[in-house]
């Protein structure tokens, strides 16, 4: 599994466009890229996936580029609602059998200031 | 539609004793996944169901076990209870095994081992 490097923490301002990059040097081929926000006291919740160049949801876009070692999630204009954990997550995709693993690393706190 | 629900919400349990929480999936999702959450560190995976088998494992002992229903709920059991048990438990559900599908977690379990 490959893994994942985040900043700790970061700090913004409401109205500020963050972005959050990820590195994952020992990405392997078939290896997807997921993002995902947790609050406090709550189970994650999914944010985005991608596989390679640009995803764009409602919420987010993650940007990866060509050589896929670093992915990069955006944020448009954040409110104070967005101060939460984010988590980047290099996963290989399941070819059957137990060799399903999905590991989580300590996540970026994004901490959205008025 | 009724999303990921944990029983109990909390439980204090004595060393040495043993536990069983449990978990309702998302109407639709044939895949749980347990993952143990402590104080400032990211989820950790301990094994996946896919139709009620186990589908992968992470670096937990054997006294981690599970279960899965044919109504696809499922049950986390942990024996012989220590002291670094003492976390959040989370569940997700999905539509498929793999990590290429979305997973909805529910609001966890908190356990507390004095």
């Amino acid at each position: 599994l490959a893994k994942t490097t985040q900043p700790i923490s970061m700090d913004s301002y409401e109205g500020q466009e963050v972005n959050i990059t990820c590195s994952h040097n020992n990405i392997a081929t078939n290896d997807y890229i997921t993002w995902y926000q947790q609050f406090p006291s709550q189970g994650p919740r999914f944010i985005i996936q991608g596989y390679k160049t640009k995803v764009t949801n409602e919420v987010a876009s993650l940007f990866i580029p060509a050589d896929r070692k670093s992915s990069t999630l955006s944020l448009p204009r954040v409110s104070l609602s967005d101060t939460a954990v984010y988590y980047c997550l290099v996963s290989s995709p399941s070819s059957g059998g137990s060799n399903y693993k999905l590991t989580f690393g300590k996540g970026t706190l994004l901490t959205v200031n008025p | 539609e009724t999303g990921v629900t944990q029983s109990p919400t909390h439980l204090i349990k004595t060393r040495g004793q043993q536990v069983t929480l449990r978990c309702s999936s998302q109407s639709g999702h044939n895949t749980v996944s347990w993952y143990q959450q402590a104080l400032g560190q990211g989820p950790q995976f301990i094994f996946q169901y896919y139709r009620e088998e186990e589908n992968g494992r992470g670096n937990f002992p054997p006294r981690f076990s599970g279960l899965q229903f044919p109504n696809y709920s499922s049950e986390l059991n942990v024996n012989a209870l220590e002291l670094d048990d003492s976390a959040l438990y989370l569940c997700a559900s999905s539509l498929g095994s793999g990590v290429s599908y979305e997973q909805y977690f529910g609001p966890g379990t908190r356990l507390t081992v004095t």
